[in-house]
């Protein structure tokens, strides 16, 4: 049973498309995540969403916008991709620290996305 | 400085051998403290928290030292299974809330 799952798992798209990448999590966490791991392997957080809402919005450019429509679901989508979007994305969840989590965030297994 | 900086390696070790890798963090409110592990072309998994009084899961030992804001990992008797990249990871509870930053990793090849 995936905890933490995300569509698609690669994507192979042309400069200036938009694409969503979709991520669902069956963990009952109420806080969830975007990171963006780019070719040296950094990995760095792009937004975080607690119950649906907004609490984390790293210098990220508005082409790209977090949706969560529920707590167990957090998409992104990419307008106007760029040659720099070329990255693998990991959505990520945890419980919330205030409800007794210990901070500890599970991964789904990463989209590859490669702008040509 | 970045905020959490770990040695990027590689370390090349024979199995069986005893290997530690460091971190430091830069924000001194941070509040916990992680190891993940991340194989090639995989997703970042727990490998253990870091308290304060050290602790120590099977062959794996991680220890914290807040004054010096200083994280080590120690793996006793490497195995193969144990190549992968370790990300140092502290959470400096932003707001209140769960933000993990990473540390760029220091990649370990155990080979035979």
């Amino acid at each position: 049973d995936t905890a933490v799952s995300q569509t698609p798992k690669y994507l192979v798209t042309q400069m200036g498309n938009d694409k969503s990448i979709k991520c669902e999590q069956n963990l009952g966490h109420d806080t969830m995540y975007w990171y963006k791991q780019d070719s040296k392997k950094f990995l760095k957080i792009m937004f975080s969403y607690n119950n649906k809402e907004l609490i984390i919005n790293e210098t990220v450019p508005n082409r790209f916008s977090p949706k969560s429509p529920d707590k167990a679901h957090l998409n992104l989508h990419i307008n106007s991709l760029e040659l720099g979007d070329s990255a693998v994305y990991f959505c990520a969840s945890s419980q919330d620290l205030r409800a007794g989590g210990s901070g500890e965030q599970y991964f789904g297994p990463g989209t590859r996305l490669t702008v040509t | 400085r970045k905020e959490v900086e770990q040695d990027p390696g590689p370390f090349n070790v024979p199995e069986g051998a005893t290997v530690a890798f460091n971190c430091t963090y830069s924000n001194s409110a941070s509040q916990s403290f992680f190891w993940y592990r991340q194989d090639c072309r995989k997703e970042p998994k727990l490998l253990m928290s870091v308290y304060s009084s050290g602790n120590e899961d099977g062959r794996f030992t991680a220890q914290l030292n807040r004054a010096s804001q200083y994280i080590s990992l120690l793996i006793r008797d490497s195995k193969l299974s144990d190549s992968a990249t370790y990300l140092c990871v502290v959470n400096p509870l932003s707001g209140g809330y769960n933000k993990l930053i990473f540390g760029a990793g220091t990649r370990l090849a155990v080979h035979p």
